[in-house]
């Protein structure tokens, strides 16, 4: 049973150019998140889906997109990556209501030279 | 939006000590849930609480929900190395721009052999 998978693991990206980080659950969860983190600051919500065929934003979402392709994958979208988005990104999921927390993914480490 | 305060914000300690950490908050919730995160992975889920007053343990590890619904605390005990971390407390708020879980800036653990 994998959980949360993220693709890549690390990533190192020159100033204006675009990635897609991908996340995939099997755990047949509604819920899906997108969080970055940087010292000191905790976890931050770029952007969530709580249902398919939906997004919504979080505290930081400038300079993201998201998509919701499916019950299984949700996928964060850099369309042109700023040293102020060197982090940790980390993907979770969680069921309807979360009364059990959310399940994380093991980040993707991303640095914006 | 809602905000969790997590103290402290680091710790050192010797192999062997008790540990004990707080998250507070101006707002009530009716799920506090602690989570783990190893160096360089993501967060897991340690302890949740459900009730006010609730003591809940796992292994060396006891949470509390505080009798106000306003505060939870972790205690670790006789500490040992891979207790190093950081621990993140989270209450469960419905919608909002931070989606389900509100999440502390962290406790930052360092054990010394």
């Amino acid at each position: 049973n994998a959980g949360v998978t993220q693709t890549p693991k690390f990533q190192v990206l020159k100033t204006g150019q675009s990635m897609t980080l991908q996340c995939a659950q099997d755990m047949n969860h509604n819920s899906m998140y997108w969080y970055r983190q940087d010292p000191g600051m905790g976890l931050r919500l770029i952007y969530y889906s709580a249902s398919e065929g939906t997004t919504d934003k979080g505290e930081v979402p400038n300079g993201y997109n998201v998509s919701r392709l499916n019950k299984r994958e949700f996928s964060l979208r850099l369309e042109s990556a700023a040293p102020s988005q060197t982090s940790v990104y980390f993907c979770a999921s969680g069921p309807k209501g979360a009364l059990e927390g959310y399940t994380f993914g093991s980040g993707t480490r991303l640095t914006v030279v | 939006g809602q905000q969790l305060n997590q103290s402290p914000q680091s710790m050192f300690i010797q192999e062997g000590e008790d540990v004990s950490m707080n998250c507070t908050s101006s707002s009530i919730f009716n799920t506090w849930l602690w989570y783990k995160q190893d160096p360089g992975e993501g967060p897991v889920l340690l302890i949740a609480l459900y009730k006010a007053g609730e003591l809940t343990s796992n292994g060396r590890l006891t949470a509390q929900f505080g009798i106000t619904r306003k505060d939870s605390f972790l205690n670790i005990s006789a500490s040992i190395p891979s207790d190093v971390g950081i621990y993140f407390c989270a209450g469960l708020n419905y919608g909002g721009s931070q989606g389900n879980l509100i999440f502390g800036k962290g406790t930052k653990l360092s054990v010394k052999p």
